[in-house]
């Protein structure tokens, strides 16, 4: 079956512009969550969506929202960029968010 | 909220010598641990997890143990072979009453020389 797909690959932005990131994730997975990847900071968790609704959520400022649509995939949305917001964002999916999670490819977001 | 601490950041190790990772948690209602590997480049997959009713898990080369008590699980890799140097990261699940989410460490560079 098909993995997890995350789209665009790449992002160039300019600082105070926005963006939306979108995860489909593997079939029949209803969670999704996002992480921010910073070298020397790890798998930094941004939320955590199921069935439409934000279950968990990470300590990143409101800047940073998500959603999640009814076939489950997921969008990001960072506004009013700053240039620390520069990292590779990861979605990743998983039955019910205590089982096994299946990442993307990730979508590189620079911003300048 | 939860948090995983993971140590240590960066490991270094000749091949054939085992290599260990740590890592704790801080929520005792956390009951999944799993273990990931990210090659350079390539997103993270899954290399072995536990459950917290499981103290101990083994996939050939690679084990993980869980201490509950103390909140800590450990990754074991034995027979260490180039192709295992990667990032690996831990991670736990945040249990809450809506639902679950993993929270992952730091990471740890796993370097393998021949």
């Amino acid at each position: 079956k098909a993995g997890v797909t995350q789209t665009p690959r790449y992002l160039i932005k300019t600082r105070g512009q926005q963006v939306t990131l979108s995860c489909s994730p593997i079939s029949g997975h209803r969670s999704v969550s996002w992480y921010q990847q910073t070298p020397g900071q790890g798998l930094q968790f941004l939320f955590e969506y199921f069935s439409e609704t934000q279950r968990n959520k990470g300590n990143f400022p409101g800047r940073f929202s998500g959603r999640q649509f009814s076939n489950s995939r997921s969008e990001m949305n960072v506004s009013t960029l700053e240039l620390g917001d520069s990292a590779l964002y990861l979605c990743a999916s998983s039955f019910n968010g205590n089982t096994e999670a299946f990442f993307g490819q990730g979508t590189r977001l620079t911003v300048v | 909220g939860e948090n995983v601490e993971q140590h240590p950041s960066t490991l270094s190790v000749q091949e054939g010598d085992s290599a260990v990772i740590k890592c704790t948690y801080s929520d005792s209602a956390s009951n999944y641990f799993p273990w990931y590997k990210q090659e350079l480049g390539k997103r993270p997959q899954l290399i072995i997890d536990i459950r917290s009713n499981v103290g101990e898990k083994k996939d050939q080369r690679i084990a993980v143990t869980l201490n509950k008590t103390a909140k800590h699980f450990s990754l074991h890799i034995t027979e260490t072979q180039p192709e295992d140097s990667a990032v690996y990261f831990c991670a736990a699940s945040i249990p809450n009453q809506a639902g679950t989410a993993l929270i992952f460490g730091k990471g740890t560079t796993l370097s393998v020389s021949s």
